[in-house]
């Protein structure tokens, strides 16, 4: 079975530009989860998503960020208008049932020049 | 709001050691623990979780325990090898929600 994906692994975007985080859940899983890991920081939670479904974005900045998980396809953490302090690895996580064990993807490490 | 501590923030052993970490939460209204190394660079693997429910787990050189009532948890670790060494992470998933809280971790040395 294939672990949770994330792609791209590292990304490097200038002030001002879009960066688009993609995950793939675990085979089956259909509740994902979106944590952000600043530099000498911990893990914060952002956003939990079932399909189609935004059910906690209580973690994710009012503006700029959003965060999908279509029918089909990869969930998505989008940020708009990137700046430096949005530098950090970005990890994704799926479970099989809500409240579940958390299985974590290889992070996307987000560069802003 | 939960809050999670982890301690010590780093710890540095000889090879064949065993060890305690420790994890502690400021709300008891939990769902479960979880506990998870990371590797410099890397995702978080699950090494194991508590239900609420549950005193203790155990997989292979790892047992896990949880007082709920006390908001603490320990991760032991018997015969360290070299290969444990990496971030440890304690996380709470509270009934709220699904979302799990962290703590800072502590970052493991094993030497050899």
């Amino acid at each position: 079975n294939a672990g949770v994906m994330q792609n791209p692994r590292h990304l490097v975007r200038r002030r001002g530009q879009e960066a688009r985080l993609r995950c793939s859940p675990m085979k089956g899983h259909s509740h994902v989860y979106w944590y952000r890991q600043l530099p000498e920081e911990g893990l914060k939670f952002m956003v939990y998503l079932q399909k189609e479904n935004i059910i906690d974005e209580s973690g994710m900045p009012k503006e700029r960020f959003s965060a999908e998980f279509p029918k089909e396809g990869p969930s998505i953490l989008r940020i708009q208008q990137v700046v430096r302090g949005d530098s950090a690895a970005y990890f994704c996580a799926s479970s099989l049932l809500e409240a579940d064990t958390q299985y974590f993807g290889p992070g996307t490490r987000l560069t802003v020049l | 709001k939960q809050e999670v501590t982890q301690i010590p923030a780093a710890l540095s052993v000889p090879e064949g050691e065993n060890l305690v970490l420790n994890c502690s939460f400021t709300d008891s209204a939990i769902y479960n623990l979880q506990w998870f190394r990371q590797d410099p660079g890397k995702g978080l693997t699950s090494l194991l979780l508590i239900q609420s429910s549950q005193r203790e787990q155990t997989s292979g050189r790892l047992n896990a325990s949880l007082d709920k009532s006390s908001g603490r948890s320990t991760l032991y670790i018997a015969a360290s090898q070299p290969g444990d060494s990496a971030t440890y992470l304690c996380a709470v998933t509270e009934t709220s929600g699904s979302r799990l809280t962290f703590g800072e971790g502590t970052q493991l040395t094993v030497n050899p």
